[in-house]
């Protein structure tokens, strides 16, 4: 069985500012760890994605995200928030006989302050 | 390429009625998944098609729901008679075919809500 937990539904930032959005899974398998993103009224749009290798990923719009096997995290991080980064986002592990299929965390909305 | 396609974009229904959902995926993608988010609640897996068969059906909530995938191409999400916590939003993905092809490409989704 898997899981995912976000810390935090609404996350605050200004613009220019460090963005963090947490996210801890549960897996009794070598888990694939994705964050996806979904603009108003728009599909979820993949943001990038750990399957093995390096643990230091890079995705689109400048996001980065760091899988730590000991502390069962995968957190995204921005070094500078844009306005036009408001969005939500989720958090995703697959793994085992089905790496297609997700398991979600609840989502964390991000709101950008000019 | 075009994208996943979900049509409608909106339903709104009455308790006790039905309501079809279509998910046309990337041409070429034989998986396609459906998922559902609820208000309030995280997206969570209904059922997965490789092909025009279910692979896994373990998320579907109980039997008014039917998938199915008319020979491998689009697929379509019947739910019969609807209750009023069926309401929330239904996602399709599509990926190509291979089991390291992890990315999953979403439609829009459909917002279904039931009066």
């Amino acid at each position: 069985a898997q899981s995912v937990t976000q810390l935090g539904s609404h996350v605050s930032v200004s613009e220019g500012a460090l963005v963090l959005l947490r996210c801890n899974y549960s897996s009794s398998v070598p888990p694939y760890l994705f964050w996806y993103v979904q603009y108003p009224n728009q599909g979820l749009q993949l943001l990038l994605k750990y399957t093995t290798g390096a643990t230091l990923v890079k995705g689109i719009n400048g996001f980065e995200a760091e899988f730590k096997k000991s502390e069962t995290s995968f957190h995204l991080t921005k070094p500078s928030a844009h306005m036009s980064d408001a969005a939500e986002y989720f958090c995703a592990v697959s793994g085992g006989t089905s790496y297609g299929k997700l398991t979600f965390g609840q989502g964390t909305i991000l709101t950008v302050h000019p | 390429e075009a994208g996943v396609t979900q049509f409608p974009s909106h339903s709104v229904i009455e308790k006790g009625q039905t309501v079809t959902l279509r998910c046309d995926p990337i041409s070429g993608h034989d998986n396609l998944y459906w998922y559902r988010r609820v208000m309030g609640k995280e997206i969570k897996f209904l059922l997965h098609f490789v092909k025009e068969s279910k692979q896994d059906e373990s998320g579907m909530p109980n039997n008014r729901f039917l998938a199915e995938r008319t020979g491998g191409t689009y697929s379509t999400l019947k739910v019969q008679p609807a209750e009023l916590e069926d309401s929330g939003v239904y996602f399709c993905a599509s990926s190509r075919p291979g089991a390291m092809n992890t990315e999953a490409f979403f439609g829009q989704g459909t917002r279904l809500t039931v009066v």
